[in-house]
């Protein structure tokens, strides 16, 4: 059972546009939500991060938007650049299993020229 | 300061051979972790070490063993590899201070014949 829901699989955005990526979870025992960014042949990275307590956080043109009710999060990426082509996972991390941390499965984003 | 190190970069195996696949780390974390990467599954949790001496299975655990080493390193163990083993095997670490991100090696790319 995925934990994170993460939509949509593949996203394709001309340049300059907004690239939106969406996730879902049930559990409320999760307190802490990063995005990763990977390139291929790479392992992930951290891109931004946002905790429950917060609704919006900002780091240049990437942007998490948080909504606790709906257990929702979705990351948004302003003014889209070829170089921004990579594949984005959401997470949540859960304490008390160890600190776990539960993966969607993954947006491919192309931004074309 | 190399990060997270794995070796190797790529592995083949043929049905029952065995392999341990190797990480280490050197910014002084506590937590190391073991994830799989499949396509369209995202990143799944194997095995975690919250610290020295302690392990814990993830997600899904079965058909692999793992050993902390020592801080700096966390192996991975297929005992008896199976077609269903190959996958993007990728280590992470993980600081002490709650949220603080995990870093992620390059990655081996196993492939079990």
């Amino acid at each position: 059972q995925q934990q994170v829901k993460q939509s949509p699989q593949s996203l394709i955005v001309q340049k300059g546009g907004i690239s939106i990526i969406n996730c879902a979870y049930e559990n409320t025992a999760f307190d802490y939500f990063p995005w990763y960014q990977q390139f291929p042949g790479k392992g992930p990275a951290l891109l931004i991060a946002i905790r429950p307590d917060v609704s919006e956080k900002k780091e240049g043109r990437f942007t998490i938007s948080f909504n606790k009710s709906a257990k929702q999060f979705s990351l948004h990426i302003m003014d889209s650049q070829p170089g921004d082509s990579a594949t984005y996972f959401c997470a949540a991390h859960v304490r008390y299993t160890g600190n776990q941390f539960y993966f969607g499965t993954g947006t491919s984003l192309t931004v074309i020229p | 300061n190399a990060g997270v190190t794995q070796t190797p970069k790529f592995q083949v195996l043929k049905t029952g051979q065995s392999m341990t696949l190797q990480c280490a780390q050197d910014m002084n974390h506590n937590s190391m972790y073991w994830y799989r990467q499949d396509p369209g599954m995202g990143l799944r949790l194997i095995y975690y070490s919250a610290s020295e001496g302690t392990t814990d299975k993830g997600e899904v655990p079965n058909g692999y063993n793992v050993s902390r080493l020592n801080k700096r390193e966390f192996s991975l163990r297929l005992e008896s590899a199976a077609p269903s083993q190959t996958s993007v095997y990728f280590c992470a670490s993980r600081g002490t201070v709650d949220y603080n991100e995990q870093f992620f090696g390059p990655g081996t790319r196993l492939t079990v014949l």
